[in-house]
Order: C-alpha cells, then sequence, then structure tokens
C-alpha cells in the first residue's frame, strides 16, 4: 500500500553543522506535507508545512525541499544545536481524501557538542 | 505549550480496567484527531471528528476503544477492560478545518497496563 517513510532512523552529527533529514512518500495524490519535531516524552512540535504548489519553502533555520518528480521531501536544518536533537516526522496530508495526517516512522537526529 | 490540553499525562492501570482520557484542542478548531503512539514507531491514526461528528475510524479503534466529542469542543478516548498491548502514548491532535491547515498536538497521555 501506499505510505510514508524514512530513509535514515538515526542520524548524528556536530554541533554547528547542516542535517539533513529525508522522506519517501507514495501517494501522489498527497498536496499538503508537515514536518514535525518531537523531543522524548512530549507530542509532536510543528516545524514547517509545504504545499504542492511549492518547491521549497524556508523558515527560522529550517528549509523544506519537495521533490514531487520522485516523491521525495527533505528537512535542512542550518547550524544544528543541541536543542535540535529529537525525533524528526514527515506527514503527508491526504489519506482517501479525509485529509488526516499520515506519519512515517521517524529520524532520529543526534547533534553532539 | 501548543494550545492542545490532554489530562492525564500519565496512567497506570490494571489489564481489565477501564480508562478514559481527555483532549481539548485549541478553541475553534473544528477538527479534532487521535493518534496512538507506540516506542520507536510514528503516531498511528485512531479517530477523527468534524465538530462533533466522528467522520472516520481506522482499524485501530477497536470494539472496546470509543471516543466522544459531545459539544464539539473536548473529547474523550475511552480503553475498555484494557489490555497490555494498549499501552502506548496517546496523542490529540487539533486543526482550524483539516485539508492543508497544520495539526497541533498535544502533550500526550501515556498509557501503561501492567
Amino acid at each position: 500500500g501506499e505510505s510514508v517513510g524514512l530513509h535514515l532512523p538515526t542520524l548524528s552529527v556536530q554541533e554547528g553543522d547542516n542535517s539533513i533529514i529525508n522522506c519517501a512518500y507514495s501517494n501522489s495524490a498527497s498536496d499538503y506535507f508537515i514536518w514535525y519535531k518531537q523531543e522524548s516524552g512530549k507530542g509532536p512540535q510543528f516545524i514547517i508545512d509545504i504545499r504542492s504548489n511549492m518547491d521549497k519553502r524556508q523558515g527560522q533555520r529550517v528549509t523544506v525541499l519537495l521533490n514531487k518528480t520522485v516523491k521525495h521531501l527533505s528537512l535542512q536544518i542550518a547550524a544544528t544545536q543541541p536543542g535540535d536533537s529529537a525525533v524528526y516526522f514527515c506527514a503527508e496530508n491526504f489519506t482517501g481524501g479525509s485529509y488526516i495526517p499520515t506519519f512515517g516512522r521517524g529520524t532520529s537526529l543526534i547533534v553532539h557538542p | 505549550d501548543t494550545g492542545v490540553s490532554q489530562d492525564p499525562r500519565h496512567k497506570i492501570t490494571k489489564r481489565g480496567q477501564n480508562v478514559t482520557f481527555r483532549c481539548d484542542p485549541i478553541s475553534e478548531h473544528n477538527r479534532l484527531y487521535w493518534y496512538r503512539q507506540t516506542l520507536g514507531q510514528g503516531p498511528e491514526f485512531l479517530t477523527y471528528f468534524q465538530n462533533e461528528a466522528q467522520l472516520e475510524k481506522s482499524r485501530l479503534l477497536s470494539d472496546r476503544f470509543s471516543a466522544e466529542r459531545p459539544k464539539g469542543s473536548f473529547s474523550t478516548l475511552e480503553i475498555q477492560r484494557t489490555e497490555q498491548g494498549d499501552s502506548a502514548m496517546y496523542l490529540c491532535a487539533s486543526s482550524l478545518s483539516g485539508g492543508q491547515d497544520e495539526a497541533f498536538f498535544g502533550q500526550g497521555t501515556r498509557l501503561t497496563v501492567v
């Protein structure tokens, strides 16, 4: 079936480096995507979203890229900080027309000081 | 703090007992979602409400689970005759209307069935 998935379960970086977290989706009808950050024991926290009519969107230290041709999303975090350590999920928002955020497994980002 | 609040934050119960969780969404948000999350996995959709109407349930929502949103504001999720496999984090989220609106999550209720 169609699903949202992530390529790498764990990513370790040094403080100050740039991080790139990837996400593949398979539902070609998905038209809205969200990146969430989840710290241990907390609920997912909205980071940034992107609509399918866009290829790129920038926020504060974060950039999301959308490649609809290969159904791929990435989240780039500039100058990664220890406080960025968390699990990152991408969610696609189109499931049978009901627009239910559907999550993949997540990538654990570990930032070493 | 996203504005979505869940109560309790933690619940330990004995197998076979019933438990009820509450979610207060962001006011004026029409949509309310319930998810379940187990260790190492992403949140899994359980059910959602558009105002007071429960519009969709996943296959994860067995007959022992019931959710309500009687006045289109807060929601409750009840699990009857709890089983050890029900141990998980139960997350609530709300969005303005669904579609291309971001969903904001609460901090979750951690259920442990012993």
